[in-house]
């Protein structure tokens, strides 16, 4: 069973650009989640999606945002990049099937904004 | 709102030398416990949910507990390939899939 797919795995970006990070979730799993990792906050909640809608965000600025398509397969975008949204961004999909199931993770994107 | 801290930071141990990792929270309404294990350049692997006070789960060399203010994940007579960061994260009742992570405790194991 394949896991969790994310795209791309590197990502080198110019402060001002923008970018959009992919994530495939594992077959049947129809909640995706996306969270910021970085070595002073930890992982920190973006936003979550459940068929096609996103049902909570954390603390993120306007310029963060996401999709869900009718396949499960996520999206984010980052517009405006600044430097300090150098970071892994993590997505996890979940099946939904129970309530606080684990959920998986995959191996991230690692952003780096110079 | 959620908050998760772990302790230690860091934990450097003998391959053998049983220890326990400490994980505190404050939820309102705990609807799920996690704990995950990080290898550097990889995402979080999971490894086990609990749900109550009271609740222990085994896996391995690990063994994990939850209290109403804290769990604990022991560790005993372990290798070095359990080197690893360990996250724990608490998830709220309310319907909401988001997770709060603590920072993690970054073990290393030396043979």
């Amino acid at each position: 069973k394949a896991g969790v797919t994310q795209t791309p795995r590197y990502l080198i970006k110019t402060r001002g650009q923008q970018v959009t990070l992919s994530c495939s979730p594992i077959s049947g799993h129809r909640s995706v989640s996306w969270y910021q990792q970085t070595p002073g906050q930890g992982l920190q909640f973006l936003f979550e999606y459940f068929s096609e809608t996103q049902r909570n965000k954390g603390n993120f600025p306007g310029r963060f945002s996401g999709r869900q398509f009718s396949n499960s397969r996520s999206e984010m975008n980052v517009s405006t990049l600044e430097l300090g949204d150098s970071a892994l961004y993590l997505c996890a999909s979940s099946s939904l099937s129970g309530a606080g199931r684990g959920y998986t993770f995959g191996s991230g994107t690692r952003l780096t904004v110079v | 709102e959620d908050q998760v801290t772990q302790s230690p930071e860091a934990l450097r141990l003998q391959e053998g030398e049983s220890s326990s990792l400490n994980c505190s929270y404050t939820v309102s309404g705990l609807r799920g416990l996690f704990w995950y294990r990080q290898d550097p350049g990889k995402g979080p692997e999971f490894l086990f949910t609990l749900y109550s006070a009271g609740e222990e789960k085994e896996k391995e060399r690990l063994k994990a507990t939850l209290t109403k203010k804290e769990s604990f994940l022991h560790i005993t007579a372990p290798k070095p390939e359990d080197s690893a960061t360990y996250l724990c994260a608490v998830q709220s009742q309310g319907g909401s899939e988001k997770l709060v992570f603590g920072k993690g405790t970054k073990l290393t194991v030396n043979p």
